[in-house]
Order: C-alpha cells, then sequence, then structure tokens
C-alpha cells in the first residue's frame, strides 16, 4: 500500500516564475492538505481541497492556488514566485471520515 | 485561533536515558485532538503519538508516553530508553476543524540529539 507521494522531490525556479508541485494521496484517502515548511519553522497550512473544492485556506495570498482530480490527487501551483516561498512543501492525505494525517515525504523548493 | 508553543529549540539526551519535549497550547475548544510528530533528516513526518482531549488517561505508544494537563494546556511527550533512531526534529501539533477541513496547527519544533 503505497502511502502519500510527491513530485518533484527538488526543484529550483527564479523569481516571478511559476511552479507546479504533485501530489498522490494515500490508497482510500479523499482529502488533501498542502503545508509550506520554510527552514527551522513549524509547518503552516495552506488549503485543503475535498471533493475536488478547496475547503480551507490558511493564510497565503492567491498566489497559491490549487486543484483536487477526480482521482483525489492534488496540484500546488505558486505564482510569481518570491524568495521568501523558498520552503519544503508537505502534502497531507486523510480520509473524510477519520482523523488521522499521512504525510509525503515534501517537495523543496528553491527560489533564486 | 488556536497556537502552540515549544520552548526548547534543542534537546539532547544520552542514548539509553530518558527525555522530555514540552509543548504548550492555546484552545477556546473543549473537544480536540494533540498530535506529536516526528521528522529526520529525510523530511517524512511521522506521526509518533495523539491524545484525544476527552479521554484522562495518558496515551501510549511503546517507548513514548504523553503527560496531558488539559486544564494547564500542557502536552509533553516522554521518550524513554532513547536510541539513536530517536533524533531528529520533533512538533506538537494542535488539530482543528473549521468549516469541516480540519487542520494541524504545528509548534515551532524541538531538535532532539541522542549523544551515544
Amino acid at each position: 500500500d503505497a502511502g502519500v507521494t510527491q513530485s518533484p522531490t527538488h526543484l529550483i525556479k527564479t523569481r516571478g516564475q511559476q511552479v507546479t508541485l504533485r501530489c498522490s494521496p494515500k490508497s482510500g484517502h479523499d482529502t488533501v492538505s498542502w503545508y509550506q515548511q520554510a527552514l527551522g519553522q513549524g509547518p503552516q497550512f495552506i488549503f485543503q481541497y475535498y471533493e475536488e473544492e478547496e475547503r480551507q485556506r490558511g493564510n497565503f495570498p492567491d498566489r497559491f492556488s490549487g486543484h483536487q482530480f477526480p482521482n483525489y490527487s492534488s496540484e500546488l501551483n505558486v505564482n510569481a514566485l518570491l524568495l521568501g516561498d523558498s520552503a519544503l512543501y508537505l502534502c497531507a492525505s486523510s480520509f473524510s471520515k477519520t482523523r488521522a494525517v499521512y504525510f509525503g515525504p515534501g517537495t523543496r523548493l528553491t527560489v533564486t | 485561533a488556536q497556537t502552540v508553543t515549544q520552548s526548547q529549540p534543542e534537546m539532547s539526551v544520552q542514548e539509553a536515558e530518558t527525555v522530555t519535549l514540552s509543548c504548550t497550547y492555546d484552545t477556546s475548544e473543549s473537544d480536540y485532538y494533540l498530535f506529536w510528530y516526528k521528522q529526520p533528516p529525510s523530511r517524512q513526518m511521522i506521526l509518533v503519538i495523539r491524545q484525544e482531549a476527552y479521554k484522562q488517561q495518558n496515551a501510549t505508544e511503546n517507548r513514548f508516553s504523553v503527560n496531558f494537563q488539559k486544564a494547564a494546556k500542557s502536552f509533553s511527550l516522554k521518550i524513554s530508553d532513547s536510541q539513536l533512531g530517536d533524533a531528529a526534529m520533533y512538533f506538537c501539533a494542535y488539530r482543528t476543524v473549521i468549516q469541516g477541513a480540519q487542520k494541524l496547527v504545528f509548534g515551532q519544533g524541538t531538535r532532539l540529539t541522542i549523544n551515544p
């Protein structure tokens, strides 16, 4: 049973560019959340997707957007990248009827 | 809004000894969940232990146990018989539900070093 997977593992982008990160939830999970973890900090909630809709958003600008597909996989898009967007982006999946949350290995984004 | 505070940026312990990591939180909710996650250098966030607020009994998972003091809003993690593989960042997290969406609020983390 595959756990949460994310791609790519590492990514280097230039300021102003756009990036797309991908996540496949654990088998049987229907809910995907995204977190941003800056170096030396705890993860911060970006948003959550359920039934292909954004259900809740944290304190992040509209440059951060996402999508959930019918197979429950999800994408995180960040436009007009800033140096401060450099971080580890974690995807977490869960099943709507339970409370267990499983994290993926993350994508390390570096903006230069 | 809920907040989680970990006051120990770094901790170290001798192998086979016991160490306690501290966590306090602030909430006005009466029913909630608390978690401890471990993040080794591999970056994978791994669930160590969880506690439901309505349960008075402290959760235990093998060498890991918590001291949950609801009135004091304190949730510490005790690691017994520390092993080299326990070295990692440890994050305390509070689960909140807003409009049906659950999200985790994390503390700043504690870096645990195990000395052989």
